[in-house]
């Protein structure tokens, strides 16, 4: 079954710093990969995907992802934070061709002034 | 475009009560997904449906859980009864199946006490 790690359950930086949310996932076939952001008392937005193609993948508010199938990584970075990136963020996959998504566990990213 | 609806957003019941959770998805979108978040576990697929049909439902945790979606525009997740450790998030998401991105709801969070 397809499995999501994600390294670091919490990740304290402060304002403009870079940052990367560390994934790895269990699958070698086919993935389709996934990060989303996850708001205080709001559901998840989708902030990037990786379908095919490009393995560096560009998403909303400045983030982006690499796709590594070799070490099975699709880690999250931005070079420079701000204050409202505060929130959780988790990394999602799926098998090529099937409905169901696995999600991480979660990280949650604090930035502080 | 209203998203996906989910209501109650919040709900405190007591043990052994009846709780139904229930959801609109996107016009359109003909997947839909139930989703509990909860502090140990993080994210966890209950059941799909697509094209109102229930398709996997190997997530649900016990037969307490019950889920319905009698026609495109509304699902149910009912739990009868209700007990302390089911108090969670509960969200529900749809996406287009020729699509690979789900739509989050804002959750309906579970309290019983």
């Amino acid at each position: 079954a397809q499995s999501v790690t994600q390294l670091d359950s919490q990740v304290p930086v402060f304002e403009e710093a870079p940052v990367e949310l560390r994934c790895n996932y269990s699958s070698s076939v086919s993935v389709y990969l996934f990060w989303y952001v996850q708001y205080p008392n709001q559901g998840l937005q989708l902030l990037l995907k990786y379908l095919s193609g490009s393995t560096l993948v560009k998403g909303i508010n400045g983030f982006e992802a690499e796709f590594n199938k070799s070490q099975t990584s699709f880690h999250l970075r931005k070079p420079s934070v701000h204050i409202s990136d505060t929130a959780e963020y988790f990394c999602a996959v799926s098998q090529g061709g099937s409905e169901k998504l696995v999600f991480g566990k979660g990280t949650k990213l604090t930035v502080n002034p | 475009d209203a998203g996906v609806i989910q209501s109650p957003r919040h709900e405190v019941t007591e043990m052994g009560q009846e709780v139904t959770l229930r959801c609109k998805p996107i016009s359109g979108h003909n997947s839909l997904f139930w989703y509990r978040q909860t502090m140990m576990r993080g994210l966890e697929l209950l059941i799909y449906f697509n094209n109102n049909v229930p398709i996997d439902d190997s997530g649900m945790p016990e037969d307490r859980f019950s889920a319905k979606m009698p026609n495109a525009s509304f699902s149910t997740l009912k739990i009868q009864p209700s007990e302390p450790r089911d108090s969670a998030v509960y969200f529900c998401a749809s996406r287009n199946s020729g699509a690979n991105v789900l739509t989050f709801g804002a959750g309906s969070r579970l309290t019983v006490l």
